[in-house]
């Protein structure tokens, strides 16, 4: 079936160390991919984007995040968190040519040790 | 600039009524769509809203309807409210002619009793 997946619901990391939220999807075509970050009782932010081109984007807050067509993959990725980075992470797709709603994964849940 | 605004923050109601939710796009968006996201899951896609038409629907009953004004702002409708219908609901705004680039708003919270 078509999908984005999230394997981890929850993810706890240290302060200061690094972080790689992982996302997988599975159709035909590549799709627009993007991660969201959502606050407790906030909307979603944009992360990052990726269309086409350079397959390693940087995003907002020190994130980036590298596209593999191989794996069907587009993980999310920052070298040192901050105590401000736990959040809902969400990995998201869309097919402009065909529609124009967002395809999202069920989230990872980050956790931050001081 | 304001970004998306949606209105009101939070909202209780009983099972069997109805409910109106609000949003207006960000400044220059044309375009408005409506997300529901379920404690604990990722937002579904409920409809859009452009030239003030429905383009696209998500796997949402009839109960879910809207409304876009020639402002661009778009109104939520859900009839006889189920206790499943309780949830984050989600506006988005784009500008058709620009990047493909969702904004989203803070959302509205349902809670069905």
């Amino acid at each position: 079936a078509q999908s984005v997946t999230q394997p981890d619901i929850h993810i706890t990391v240290s302060e200061g160390a690094s972080l790689e939220l992982r996302c997988n999807y599975s159709y035909g075509a590549t799709p627009y991919l993007f991660w969201y970050v959502q606050s407790p009782g906030q909307g979603l932010q944009l992360l990052l984007k990726y269309f086409s081109g350079d397959t390693l984007v940087q995003g907002i807050k020190g994130f980036e995040a590298e596209f593999k067509r191989s794996q069907s993959s587009f993980n999310l990725r920052k070298p040192s968190v901050h105590w401000s980075d736990a959040a809902e992470y969400f990995c998201a797709v869309a097919f402009p040519n065909r529609d124009d709603k967002i395809i999202f994964g069920k989230g990872t849940r980050l956790h931050i040790l001081p | 600039d304001a970004g998306v605004t949606q209105s009101p923050t939070h909202l209780i109601k009983t099972r069997g009524q109805q409910v109106t939710l609000r949003c207006s796009p960000k400044s220059g968006h044309d375009t408005v769509s409506w997300y529901q996201q379920a404690l604990g899951q990722g937002p579904q896609f409920i409809f859009q809203y452009y030239e003030e038409e429905e383009r696209q629907r998500g796997n949402f009953p009839d109960r879910f309807s809207g409304h876009q004004f020639p402002n661009y702002s778009s109104e939520l409708n859900v009839n006889a409210l189920l206790l499943g219908d309780s949830a984050l609901y989600l506006c988005a705004s784009r500008k058709t002619s620009s990047s493909y680039e969702q904004y989203f708003g803070p959302g509205t919270r349902l809670t069905v009793t």
